[in-house]
């Protein structure tokens, strides 16, 4: 079954308005998470990874202001599109380690879905 | 520099038939792994397998099966006897460790599978 879970899966939203998107591990705790942004069949690009009990890690080109990120628990994730626009219409999916070792790989969350109309 | 590379935006297999999805890697770390993943048309990304770079045997389940060639820098996956769910985008990924930031993985662009009555 899955081991990470992420809502909502599809949303649409105004223009202006800000969307937040949650990501929970299941039966374990991340203290490191993952959010990636996918493009129509295109790659997964790595936006940020979410760190618990601190701030996030932005890759470059990547906005802070406006996607932000929250991991206030050991099994809890939360990005926030702010004041989002057509632009930003995209499928958004996280992500974490079950075990801290080199060949653990990653588990997903189904994703969501967003557009900004 | 692409880090994760896949030559093939499209393969079409027969099914019952074997096939091979290319994937070409680019670190200077000795330590990485590489991992394959599946994205069927719902979007969630399904793991199927590991290859670390000490590993010395090719790394197999049960249909999947690594072609790990060190040298060439090349870690093609092998579907033997396709069926027909097994059309879906199948992304190569790698960690490159310890040099690598946390535990991510970088993507290659992904080969669309598709399978053949």
């Amino acid at each position: 079954g899955a081991v990470v879970s992420q809502h909502p899966s599809r949303v649409i939203c105004k223009s202006g308005t800000s969307v937040k998107i949650e990501c929970r591990s299941l039966d374990f705790q991340a203290t490191t998470m993952f959010w990636y942004r996918q493009f129509p069949k295109q790659s997964l690009m790595l936006m940020a990874t979410s760190n618990e009990g601190s701030k996030a890690t932005y890759e470059q080109g990547v906005e802070k202001d406006k996607f932000l990120i929250n991991h206030a628990s050991l099994t809890l994730s939360t990005l926030t599109v702010t004041s989002a626009h057509p632009e930003d219409s995209s499928f958004y999916i996280c992500s974490a380690p079950r075990q801290y070792a080199h060949n653990s790989p990653l588990h997903f969350g189904n994703g969501t879905r967003l557009t900004v109309t | 520099a692409q880090k994760i590379t896949q030559t093939q935006p499209g393969m079409f297999v027969q099914e019952k038939e074997a096939v091979t999805l290319d994937c070409t890697y680019d670190t200077s770390d000795p330590s990485y792994g590489l991992f394959w993943y599946k994205q069927p048309s719902s979007g969630e990304m399904i793991f199927l397998i590991y290859q670390g770079s000490y590993d010395q045997q090719n790394a197999t389940e049960g249909r999947y099966s690594l072609n790990f060639q060190k040298a060439r820098k090349s870690a093609n996956l092998v579907i033997s006897a396709s069926q027909l769910g097994d059309s879906a985008m199948y992304f190569c990924a790698m960690r490159e460790y310890p040099s690598g930031s946390a535990r991510q993985l970088t993507f290659g662009s992904g080969t669309q599978l598709t399978v053949l009555p």
